[in-house]
């Protein structure tokens, strides 16, 4: 069973700033959160980690409370190409198990 | 960054044969594989856990005899998926990570059984 849950789908314009929560009700001390993002007929594709507060790269920020049952990841500014399958997970585990997925749309 | 592949990208088989399935970790050394099927519009689900140098570990539900695992060096796993039928048709997809924390996957492989 999934550990995670997060929104079924999102629908966004272009330009907009995307927050997408998930909830980590069952993280293990030792457990990462890890974002992917899959494209149709693509594997996952990594795009943030983080253990505790706010961790920002080039493509997103990922904000994590301090009593880490939540996270949320931010997209700034959504293009059409932004339109995926974003996942989030509790890692370093013995295995990844992956929800269901947040299906983000993209909109002109 | 950490790269896997797998190959092929994708096969078109006959009912009763056998595809092989190779992921390849690039760039660095993974003792742990794991392997996943989608189906449309489906999350990923993981089959099992591909282990170097001893016996794959199988999630529940998943034929061990069907779909064969074999890790024989730190950067190639093999899944066979035996005598395949229409229902195996999927999309297969491997990873792979240096640590238990970060899993990179591999481009994924559309199976299609006639």
């Amino acid at each position: 069973l999934a550990k995670t849950t997060q929104p079924i789908s999102m629908d966004s314009y272009e330009g907009q700033e995307v927050n997408i929560t998930c909830s980590h009700n069952n993280i293990a001390t030792n457990d990462y959160i890890t974002w992917y993002q899959q494209f149709p007929s693509q594997g996952p594709r990594f795009i943030i980690q983080g253990y505790k507060t706010k961790v920002t790269n080039e493509v997103a920020s990922l904000f994590i409370p301090a009593d880490r049952k939540s996270s949320t990841l931010s997209l700034p500014r959504v293009s059409l190409s932004d339109t995926a399958v974003y996942y989030c997970l509790d890692t370093g585990g013995f295995k990844t198990i992956f929800g269901a997925g947040t299906r983000l749309f993209v909109k002109a | 960054g950490a790269v896997v592949s797998q190959h092929p990208s994708r096969v078109i088989c006959k009912s009763g044969t056998s595809v092989k399935i190779e992921c390849r970790s690039l760039d660095f050394q993974a003792t742990t594989m794991f392997w996943y099927r989608q189906f449309p519009k489906q999350s990923l689900m993981l089959m099992a856990t591909s282990n170097e140098g001893s016996k794959a570990t199988y999630e529940q539900g998943v034929e061990k005899d069907k779909f064969l695992i074999n890790h024989a060096s730190l950067t190639l796993s093999t899944l066979t998926v035996t005598s395949a039928h229409p229902e195996d048709s999927s999309f297969y997809i491997c990873s792979a990570g240096t640590t238990a924390d970060t899993q990179y996957f591999g481009p994924g492989t559309r199976l299609t059984v006639l």
